[in-house]
């Protein structure tokens, strides 16, 4: 079955920085956009950034954008996020979620979901 | 960037009844290929999202057929013919037209 697993979370201090992974097993990883998308605690849901399938193409969020970069290892089915310069207002839950599609900006819904990896920006 | 607006915000509701919640976008999401690029979402208390409908009225594998989409460019329902004790939760809009992606502030549905 579809399966993705964040990891990579925890507390950081402001301005520093964080790797977030996403490993993907049960479905051909490389054939799919990947998203990650953060809920900060009692929040909505905010869009972070998407990956083609391939790599070539990636999109962000203004608020994070030069502040964080998405990619992907296809050989080793894994979806990473590296986020510089922490803000307290990045705390969150970032999960990693999988498109139905392969070519960014369309989407055609982001069919699973991992379970989440928390990430605490505090002093 | 698009803004979703969703309505209302908390929808209390009787076990057997319909519920329906609304999202307008600020901009139309009918694409030139005809498909309106309009998601609903559920996150299930202490869970991930999932995905129940896509392009607006395309029920996601493994959602109950009780569960329906419709909308126009701007205006979108999600509609629960009979609402049941696991559907509570909070529903998401999101426009998936173009980037940056945006979601609704979330709908609270509670019996």
């Amino acid at each position: 079955q579809v399966k993705l697993v964040e990891s990579g979370g925890g507390v950081v201090q402001p301005g520093g920085s964080l790797r977030l992974s996403c490993t993907a097993s049960g479905f051909s990883f490389s054939a799919y956009a990947m998203h990650w998308v953060r809920q900060a605690p009692g929040k909505g849901l905010e869009w972070v950034a998407v990956i083609s399938y391939d790599g070539d193409l990636k999109y962000y969020a203004d608020s994070v954008k030069g502040r964080i970069t998405i990619s992907r290892d296809n050989s080793k089915n894994t979806l990473f996020l590296q986020v510089g310069r922490l803000k307290p207002g990045d705390t969150a839950m970032y999960y990693c979620a999988r498109d139905r599609y392969q070519l960014p900006p369309a989407t055609l819904g982001l069919d699973y979901w991992g379970q989440g990896a928390l990430v605490t920006v505090s002093s | 960037d698009i803004v979703m607006t969703q309505s209302p915000l908390s929808l209390p509701v009787t076990p057997g009844k319909p519920a329906s919640i609304s999202c307008r976008s600020s901009q139309s999401l009918l694409h030139d290929n005809g498909y309106k690029y309009l998601d609903w979402y559920l996150q299930k208390p202490g869970q991930s999202p999932q995905l129940l409908i896509f392009l607006g009225s395309n029920r996601a594998s493994g959602v109950p057929d009780r569960f329906s989409g419709s909308g126009s460019g701007t205006d979108f329902t999600l509609k629960i013919s009979r609402v049941e004790a696991e559907d509570v939760g909070i529903y998401f809009c999101m426009q998936a037209l173009q980037t940056p992606i945006t979601f609704g502030q979330g709908t609270r549905l509670e019996i």
